[in-house]
Protein backbone atom coordinates (compact mmCIF):
# COMPACT_ATOMS: atom_id res chain seq x y z
CA UNK A 1 0.00 0.00 0.00
CA UNK A 2 1.46 3.17 -0.64
CA UNK A 3 1.67 5.63 2.26
CA UNK A 4 0.32 9.31 2.95
CA UNK A 5 1.56 11.50 0.16
CA UNK A 6 1.79 15.34 0.70
CA UNK A 7 2.59 17.96 -2.05
CA UNK A 8 4.07 20.25 -2.63
CA UNK A 9 6.87 18.91 -0.49
CA UNK A 10 8.55 22.28 -0.91
CA UNK A 11 7.15 25.71 -1.01
CA UNK A 12 8.05 29.87 -0.82
CA UNK A 13 5.35 32.19 -0.50
CA UNK A 14 5.48 35.70 0.13
CA UNK A 15 3.48 37.29 2.72
CA UNK A 16 -0.19 38.22 1.65
CA UNK A 17 -0.03 35.46 -0.75
CA UNK A 18 -2.19 32.35 0.13
CA UNK A 19 -1.21 28.72 0.00
CA UNK A 20 -2.76 25.65 -0.62
CA UNK A 21 -1.24 22.44 0.38
CA UNK A 22 -2.60 18.96 -0.64
CA UNK A 23 -2.88 15.31 1.12
CA UNK A 24 -3.42 12.19 0.02
CA UNK A 25 -4.64 9.64 2.25
CA UNK A 26 -3.42 6.06 2.24
CA UNK A 27 -5.95 4.21 0.29
CA UNK A 28 -9.40 3.02 2.36
CA UNK A 29 -8.33 5.79 4.75
CA UNK A 30 -11.11 8.35 5.81
CA UNK A 31 -10.11 9.92 7.94
CA UNK A 32 -7.35 13.28 7.22
CA UNK A 33 -5.92 14.95 9.84
CA UNK A 34 -3.37 18.33 9.77
CA UNK A 35 -1.00 19.32 12.38
CA UNK A 36 1.81 21.96 12.11
CA UNK A 37 4.92 21.80 13.27
CA UNK A 38 7.36 25.08 14.03
CA UNK A 39 10.67 25.25 15.95
CA UNK A 40 8.86 27.56 18.87
CA UNK A 41 5.52 25.67 19.08
CA UNK A 42 6.18 22.33 18.12
CA UNK A 43 3.52 20.04 16.74
CA UNK A 44 -0.16 21.53 16.89
CA UNK A 45 -3.07 20.08 15.25
CA UNK A 46 -5.05 22.26 12.93
CA UNK A 47 -8.10 20.05 12.38
CA UNK A 48 -9.29 16.49 11.30
CA UNK A 49 -11.67 15.69 8.32
CA UNK A 50 -14.04 12.89 8.17
CA UNK A 51 -16.17 12.00 5.07
CA UNK A 52 -15.84 15.64 4.32
CA UNK A 53 -16.75 16.88 7.21
CA UNK A 54 -14.60 18.45 9.81
CA UNK A 55 -15.03 16.64 13.15
CA UNK A 56 -12.19 18.94 15.03
CA UNK A 57 -10.61 22.03 14.85
CA UNK A 58 -7.53 23.45 16.91
CA UNK A 59 -7.05 26.88 17.81
CA UNK A 60 -6.09 28.47 14.90
CA UNK A 61 -6.85 31.87 13.37
CA UNK A 62 -9.26 31.30 10.35
CA UNK A 63 -7.38 32.01 7.58
CA UNK A 64 -6.21 28.54 8.05
CA UNK A 65 -9.04 26.32 6.08
CA UNK A 66 -9.50 22.84 5.06
CA UNK A 67 -11.67 20.74 3.57
CA UNK A 68 -11.87 17.27 1.90
CA UNK A 69 -13.18 15.53 -0.52
CA UNK A 70 -15.53 12.32 -1.26
CA UNK A 71 -12.08 10.21 -2.22
CA UNK A 72 -10.78 11.13 1.12
CA UNK A 73 -8.63 13.79 -0.14
CA UNK A 74 -7.79 16.54 1.78
CA UNK A 75 -6.45 20.13 1.58
CA UNK A 76 -5.67 22.63 3.61
CA UNK A 77 -5.55 26.49 2.86
CA UNK A 78 -3.70 29.44 4.04
CA UNK A 79 -4.61 33.14 3.61
CA UNK A 80 -2.67 36.02 4.04
CA UNK A 81 0.32 34.23 5.03
CA UNK A 82 2.40 35.71 8.06
CA UNK A 83 6.25 34.85 8.81
CA UNK A 84 5.08 32.84 11.39
CA UNK A 85 3.37 30.33 9.45
CA UNK A 86 6.41 29.14 8.32
CA UNK A 87 6.70 25.40 9.47
CA UNK A 88 6.88 21.88 8.29
CA UNK A 89 2.74 21.19 7.67
CA UNK A 90 2.06 17.23 8.16
CA UNK A 91 -0.84 15.33 7.48
CA UNK A 92 -2.02 12.19 9.11
CA UNK A 93 -4.29 10.00 7.60
CA UNK A 94 -6.51 7.46 9.33
CA UNK A 95 -8.83 4.48 9.49
CA UNK A 96 -11.12 5.96 11.26
CA UNK A 97 -14.43 4.32 13.11
CA UNK A 98 -12.92 1.65 16.14
CA UNK A 99 -9.02 2.54 14.51
CA UNK A 100 -8.79 5.98 14.42
CA UNK A 101 -5.54 6.05 16.95
CA UNK A 102 -3.78 4.54 13.55
CA UNK A 103 -2.37 7.56 12.34
CA UNK A 104 0.05 7.81 9.65
CA UNK A 105 2.31 10.86 9.06
CA UNK A 106 3.14 11.93 5.17
CA UNK A 107 6.14 13.44 4.82
CA UNK A 108 5.25 17.10 5.13
CA UNK A 109 5.21 20.26 3.35
CA UNK A 110 7.68 22.45 4.00
CA UNK A 111 6.50 25.88 3.65
CA UNK A 112 8.67 29.51 3.76
CA UNK A 113 6.94 32.50 4.06
CA UNK A 114 9.28 35.40 3.22
CA UNK B 1 -6.14 20.72 30.58
CA UNK B 2 -3.87 18.24 28.32
CA UNK B 3 -0.15 18.55 28.33
CA UNK B 4 2.78 16.60 27.55
CA UNK B 5 6.26 17.45 29.14
CA UNK B 6 9.52 16.52 27.96
CA UNK B 7 11.72 18.12 30.00
CA UNK B 8 15.31 16.51 28.22
CA UNK B 9 15.50 18.84 24.79
CA UNK B 10 18.67 17.11 24.00
CA UNK B 11 20.36 14.24 24.35
CA UNK B 12 23.89 12.99 23.14
CA UNK B 13 25.11 9.60 23.82
CA UNK B 14 27.85 7.29 22.32
CA UNK B 15 27.23 4.02 20.26
CA UNK B 16 26.07 1.17 22.97
CA UNK B 17 24.63 3.25 25.64
CA UNK B 18 21.56 2.96 26.60
CA UNK B 19 19.40 5.80 27.10
CA UNK B 20 15.94 6.58 28.76
CA UNK B 21 13.54 9.09 26.96
CA UNK B 22 11.02 10.84 29.51
CA UNK B 23 8.07 11.73 29.08
CA UNK B 24 5.06 13.09 31.39
CA UNK B 25 1.57 13.81 31.14
CA UNK B 26 -1.44 15.59 32.21
CA UNK B 27 -5.26 15.10 31.51
CA UNK B 28 -8.57 14.89 33.22
CA UNK B 29 -9.88 11.87 31.75
CA UNK B 30 -10.02 8.54 32.99
CA UNK B 31 -9.65 7.03 29.65
CA UNK B 32 -6.61 8.31 27.28
CA UNK B 33 -4.29 7.12 25.38
CA UNK B 34 -0.29 7.65 24.80
CA UNK B 35 1.93 7.25 21.88
CA UNK B 36 5.61 7.73 21.10
CA UNK B 37 6.75 8.64 17.75
CA UNK B 38 10.22 9.19 16.00
CA UNK B 39 11.23 11.78 13.47
CA UNK B 40 13.83 11.34 11.20
CA UNK B 41 15.37 14.29 9.86
CA UNK B 42 13.46 13.54 6.69
CA UNK B 43 10.52 14.57 8.32
CA UNK B 44 8.38 12.24 8.55
CA UNK B 45 6.86 11.13 11.71
CA UNK B 46 6.93 7.15 12.18
CA UNK B 47 4.80 6.03 14.61
CA UNK B 48 6.42 3.67 17.74
CA UNK B 49 3.98 2.91 20.08
CA UNK B 50 0.08 3.44 21.26
CA UNK B 51 -0.52 2.37 25.18
CA UNK B 52 -3.91 2.71 26.37
CA UNK B 53 -4.42 4.11 30.11
CA UNK B 54 -5.69 0.80 31.51
CA UNK B 55 -2.81 -1.25 30.07
CA UNK B 56 0.30 -0.41 32.30
CA UNK B 57 2.30 -3.38 31.26
CA UNK B 58 5.95 -2.89 29.88
CA UNK B 59 6.65 -3.70 26.66
CA UNK B 60 9.51 -4.62 24.91
CA UNK B 61 10.27 -4.32 21.03
CA UNK B 62 13.59 -5.15 20.52
CA UNK B 63 16.17 -2.68 21.89
CA UNK B 64 13.27 -0.61 22.67
CA UNK B 65 10.83 -0.57 26.06
CA UNK B 66 8.23 1.59 27.40
CA UNK B 67 7.81 2.16 31.10
CA UNK B 68 3.40 3.46 31.46
CA UNK B 69 3.38 4.77 35.48
CA UNK B 70 -0.16 6.09 35.84
CA UNK B 71 1.45 7.09 39.44
CA UNK B 72 3.58 8.98 38.22
CA UNK B 73 1.94 10.09 35.00
CA UNK B 74 4.72 9.14 33.24
CA UNK B 75 5.79 6.77 29.82
CA UNK B 76 9.13 6.49 29.25
CA UNK B 77 10.67 5.39 26.27
CA UNK B 78 14.06 3.40 26.71
CA UNK B 79 16.68 2.51 23.99
CA UNK B 80 18.98 0.04 24.54
CA UNK B 81 22.05 -0.90 23.14
CA UNK B 82 21.80 2.75 20.91
CA UNK B 83 22.79 3.09 17.54
CA UNK B 84 23.49 5.65 15.09
CA UNK B 85 20.52 5.41 13.35
CA UNK B 86 18.20 6.36 16.09
CA UNK B 87 19.82 9.19 15.98
CA UNK B 88 16.51 11.57 15.58
CA UNK B 89 13.33 13.74 17.57
CA UNK B 90 11.57 11.53 19.09
CA UNK B 91 7.99 12.65 20.64
CA UNK B 92 5.75 11.58 23.02
CA UNK B 93 1.94 12.19 22.49
CA UNK B 94 -0.83 12.13 24.16
CA UNK B 95 -4.56 11.68 23.35
CA UNK B 96 -7.91 11.22 25.05
CA UNK B 97 -10.30 8.67 24.60
CA UNK B 98 -13.54 10.58 24.39
CA UNK B 99 -11.91 12.04 20.94
CA UNK B 100 -12.40 8.25 19.27
CA UNK B 101 -15.75 7.90 19.93
CA UNK B 102 -16.10 9.09 16.36
CA UNK B 103 -13.24 11.45 15.59
CA UNK B 104 -9.32 10.90 15.44
CA UNK B 105 -9.29 13.65 18.00
CA UNK B 106 -6.20 15.15 18.46
CA UNK B 107 -2.67 14.48 19.45
CA UNK B 108 -1.24 16.47 22.10
CA UNK B 109 2.31 16.41 21.39
CA UNK B 110 5.20 16.88 23.92
CA UNK B 111 8.07 19.40 22.64
CA UNK B 112 10.28 16.59 21.62
CA UNK B 113 13.58 14.99 22.76
CA UNK B 114 16.52 15.52 19.99
CA UNK B 115 18.61 12.35 20.43
CA UNK B 116 21.91 12.07 18.92
CA UNK B 117 23.91 8.84 19.11
CA UNK B 118 27.63 9.55 18.14
CA UNK B 119 29.91 6.25 16.78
Amino acid sequence: KAGVTQTPRYLIKTRGQQVTLSCSPISGHRSVSWYQQTPGQGLQFLFEYFSETQRNKGNFPGRFSGRQFSNSRSEMNVSTLELGDSALYLCASSPGRGRSYEQYFGPGTRLTVT
Amino acid sequence: AQKVTQAQTEISVVEKEDVTLDCVYETRDTTYYLFWYKQPPSGELVFLIRRNSFDEQNEISGRYSWNFQKSTSSFNFTITASQVVDSAVYFCALSEARNYGGSQGNLIFGKGTKLSVKP
